[in-house]
């Protein structure tokens, strides 16, 4: 079956300093991935995505992220991260042909500290 | 441009009771998801329209939960009866097509609390 895991619940960083959220998978064929943010009282809204290609995926608000097939993962960075950064991270995987589901992680939040 | 509509935002009610979500997707947009996010976890889908028809409610829970999507715009989501285990954020999203191209648009969800 297919499963997205998000090893950290929640992360700590510092304003200025990088950050790199981790997002492992389980799938049988080659992924379709995204990470989305969710800010308190927000929606849920798209950062990057990966199809096929260059493995490394530039996003919104300078986030990038980077697919690795034989680790099954798909990392999201940033160099130096802003207060308003602060939110839910949500890894997720899309299955099917056609008319897909999406499959999310449970997610991390991240907190910044000034 | 209007993003996902979704009222109400927060809504209150006693185990038994019946509720209605209500969704009016991106002007437009074809294919509507409903998705329940559980506290602590992220979203489940739990049905998906293109235009008014049904194509995937595998997860929808049919003997309290249904969903209608007349002239293929906005969007009903009704649970009746209500149980203390269906307090949850409930949002809905929408994309022009059901692709993996096409970018989920998500709404600010409703928060269901039941009592």
């Amino acid at each position: 079956a297919q499963s997205v895991t998000q090893p950290d619940i929640h992360i700590t960083v510092s304003e200025g300093a990088s950050l790199e959220l981790r997002c492992n998978y389980s799938y049988g064929a080659t992924p379709y991935l995204f990470w989305y943010v969710q800010s308190p009282g927000q929606g849920l809204q798209l950062l990057l995505k990966y199809f096929s290609g260059d493995t490394l995926v530039q996003g919104i608000k300078g986030f990038e992220a980077e697919f690795k097939r034989s680790q099954s993962s798909f990392n999201l960075r940033k160099p130096s991260v802003h207060w308003s950064d602060a939110a839910e991270y949500f890894c997720a995987v899309a299955k099917g042909t056609g008319g897909f589901k999406t499959i999310f992680g449970a997610g991390t939040r991240l907190f910044v500290k000034a | 441009e209007a993003g996902v509509v979704q009222s109400p935002r927060y809504k209150i009610i006693e185990k038994k009771q019946p509720v209605a979500f209500w969704c009016n997707p991106i002007s437009g947009h074809n294919t509507l998801y409903w998705y329940r996010q559980n506290l602590g976890q992220g979203p489940e889908l739990l049905i998906r329209y293109e235009n008014e028809e049904a194509v995937d409610d595998s997860q929808l829970p049919k003997d309290r939960f249904s969903a209608e999507r007349l002239k293929g715009v906005d969007s009903t989501l009704k649970i009746q009866p209500a149980e203390l285990g269906d307090s949850a954020v409930y949002l809905c999203a929408s994309s022009l097509g059901q692709g993996f191209a096409d970018t989920q648009y998500f709404g600010p969800g409703t928060r269901l609390t039941v009592l």
